[in-house]
């Protein structure tokens, strides 16, 4: 079955630390990768998105991601995370050929908590 | 540009009773999706619609659980009877019609939390 993991269940990070977010999906075949950010007490709001060219995608406040196919994954980088930045993280996965349901597959979410 | 709303932001019902959640999706968006979240698990997808029809309802759990898009704006999700394991965040979202450049993009309302007793 279609799946997409995040092994980072939470992450503690100090202030201006380095982030990386580990997301592998498990199709073979061509995927459109999103990562979407839900602050607390605020809806899902997309960060970045892949879905063809440059592997390496920018986002918004910072954030970017690079797909690698090799790997089935699509990591997500800051290289100096603010208290601001703390959130819950998803990763998700459009699999090619759906046929017109263009649903998304979640991964479990990355908690991260900055401290100040 | 108003965004996803969904209403109730919380509902608490006992077991046996019935809820109906609402989701108003972005003017001009032909593609309603409704998620469900069960606490610490991942976001689930339940179905899709395209304006009023199912285009895809692969993921809703059993038949107590209805949707409808009925003229193709709002969307209602009504769980009768609710179970103790319909307890979860029920997420709305919502895109541009196929054929624009943003279709693949979701747009997600703030979610209704229902808890059954």
């Amino acid at each position: 079955a279609q799946s997409v993991s995040q092994h980072n269940h939470h992450v503690i990070l100090s202030e201006a630390a380095s982030l990386e977010l580990g997301c592998n999906y498990s199709y073979g075949g061509t995927v459109n990768l999103f990562w979407y950010v839900q602050y607390p007490g605020q809806h899902l709001q997309l960060l970045l998105k892949y879905f063809s060219g440059d592997p390496l995608v920018k986002g918004i406040k910072g954030f970017e991601a690079e797909f690698i196919k090799s790997k089935f994954s699509f990591n997500l980088r800051k290289p100096s995370v603010q208290w601001s930045d703390t959130a819950e993280y998803f990763c998700a996965a459009i699999p090619g050929g759906t046929s017109g349901t263009y649903k998304y597959i979640f991964g479990t979410g990355t908690r991260l908590k900055v401290l100040a | 540009e108003a965004g996803v709303t969904q209403f109730p932001s919380h509902s608490v019902i006992e077991k046996g009773q019935t809820v109906t959640l609402r989701c108003d999706p972005i003017s001009g968006h032909d593609n309603l999706y409704w998620y469900r979240r069960v606490m610490g698990k991942e976001i689930k997808f339940l179905l899709h619609f395209v304006k009023e029809s199912k285009q895809d309802e692969s993921g809703m759990p059993n038949n107590r659980f209805l949707a409808e898009r009925t003229g193709g704006t709002y969307s209602t999700l009504k769980v009768q009877p609710a179970e103790l394991e319909d307890s979860g965040v029920y997420f709305c979202a919502s895109s541009p019609p196929v054929g624009t450049s943003r279709t693949d993009t979701q747009y997600f309302g703030p979610g209704t939390r229902l808890t059954v007793l």
